[in-house]
This record gives structure tokens, sequence and C-alpha cells, in this order.
């Protein structure tokens, strides 16, 4: 499925590096996520976005920090990353609460995120 | 809170077996139920839905019934393919928000 495309797919990063995780969708979804998945943990919701604001950030530390400029594109915006935070991201994307009965999300394939 | 239990994995069967993967929930209301599925090196899909009690949803040969007295969700395949090896998930949204609650996910390995 291609409606949901995170770049990049893999990211090396050493701890005081800078970097940006990307998401856009073809859907004309109005709502979109980020979630974090560890090995041998369950997936954690990070951030919800609808209609472009912030509407839910589940105890995320400063270090991510997100942006939504329109409903097709957010990023994740990391910097002093730990080891810990090694994991695939991925981004979702679905029509916003009230646009009918509840809406399943759609997903990309995700960033594979390395901390040295 | 809400919460979505899986059986645990990893669940290996040979090609042709028939599949059941148990998953129940706990939920205020009347959520929707999801099963999602992610292939390796893939994000999730989804692989089918039920919003209602009774609804039996469906797609790729697997079904699951919304049961709702005994708070099930159970996923099943009458005879899976080594192409069906993947991690499987269920899930739920509740009250109208658009927090989905994943199980922990069930890994499957189908061999010839």
């Amino acid at each position: 499925e291609t409606g949901v495309t995170q770049t990049p797919r893999h990211l090396v990063m050493g701890m005081t590096n800078k970097k940006s995780l990307k998401c856009e969708q073809h859907l004309g979804h109005n709502a979109m996520y980020w979630y974090k998945q560890s090995a041998k943990k369950p997936l954690e919701l990070m951030f919800v976005y609808n209609f472009k604001e912030q509407t839910e950030n589940n105890s995320v530390p400063s270090r991510f920090s997100p942006e939504c400029p329109n409903s097709s594109h957010l990023f994740l915006h990391l910097h002093t990353l730990q080891p810990e935070d090694s994991a695939l991201y991925l981004c979702a994307s679905s029509q916003a609460p009230g646009q009918g009965l509840d809406q399943p999300q759609h997903f990309g394939d995700g960033t594979r995120l390395s901390i040295l | 809170g809400d919460s979505v239990t899986q059986m645990e994995g990893p669940v290996t069967l040979s090609e042709e077996a028939f599949l059941t993967i148990n998953c129940t929930y706990t939920a205020t209301g009347y959520p929707s139920l999801f099963w999602y599925v992610q292939y390796p090196g893939e994000g999730l899909q989804l692989l089918l839905k039920a919003t209602k009690a009774d609804d039996k949803g469906s797609n790729k040969g697997f079904e699951a019934t919304y049961r709702k007295e005994t708070t099930s969700f159970h996923l099943e395949k009458g005879s899976v393919q080594v192409s069906d090896s993947a991690v499987y998930f269920c899930a739920l949204i509740s009250g109208g928000y658009n927090k989905l609650i994943f199980g922990a996910g069930t890994r499957l390995a189908v061999h010839p």
C-alpha cells in the first residue's frame, strides 16, 4: 500500500545529531499519528494530530518534536536521542473522529532508527 | 482502561493447517475491532474490521466475528499458506476517539 509514505526507510544517527523523519499521506485523511515499535513491546502511540492540531502527546520526551504543517504531512524532529530510542517509527493516517464510524488507520512502512 | 489481550506466539503451523489466533478485549461502550498484519520489513496493514456485535469481518480468507458476550474477536483461516507468515495485531477503537489500542501481536510462522 502506497497511501502513506515514510522517509527515510532507515536512519543511523549519533546521540548528538539532529534529524527528521517525514510522513506523507495521499488518502485525503485529516488525522495523522506517530507510533514507536520496539522489539518485544506493544506498539506505543506517541502523538495524534487532528486537522493539523496536536490532540495527544503520550508523555513523549521532548527530544522528539512533531510538526504537522498540513493534513497531508507529518514530521518527527529528533535531537540528542538515546540508545533506547532505537526502534521502528510508524506513521499512520485516518479520518478524524466524527467523520463516521470508527475509521481504521492506514500505516506507512516505517523508519528503522538506530542510535549509536 | 481499554485493553486488548492476544495469545502469545509464536504460532507455528504447516501449510494448509487451520489457524486460530485468540483475541479478547476490555472496553467501555461498544468498540470497533480490527486485525492488522505486519509482514517482515513493512508497516501494519489493515486485514479486517467489525464495528458492531455479531459482525463478521473477512479478507484474504481470514475471518473474525465480533462476540460481545465473550468480548472476543478471534482470527481464523481455514488453510494457511507460507505467505501468511507475519505478525498479527488485534486492536480496538472506542468512544468515538481515534486512539487505537493494540494487543502485543502474535507471530505466525507457516512451514511448507
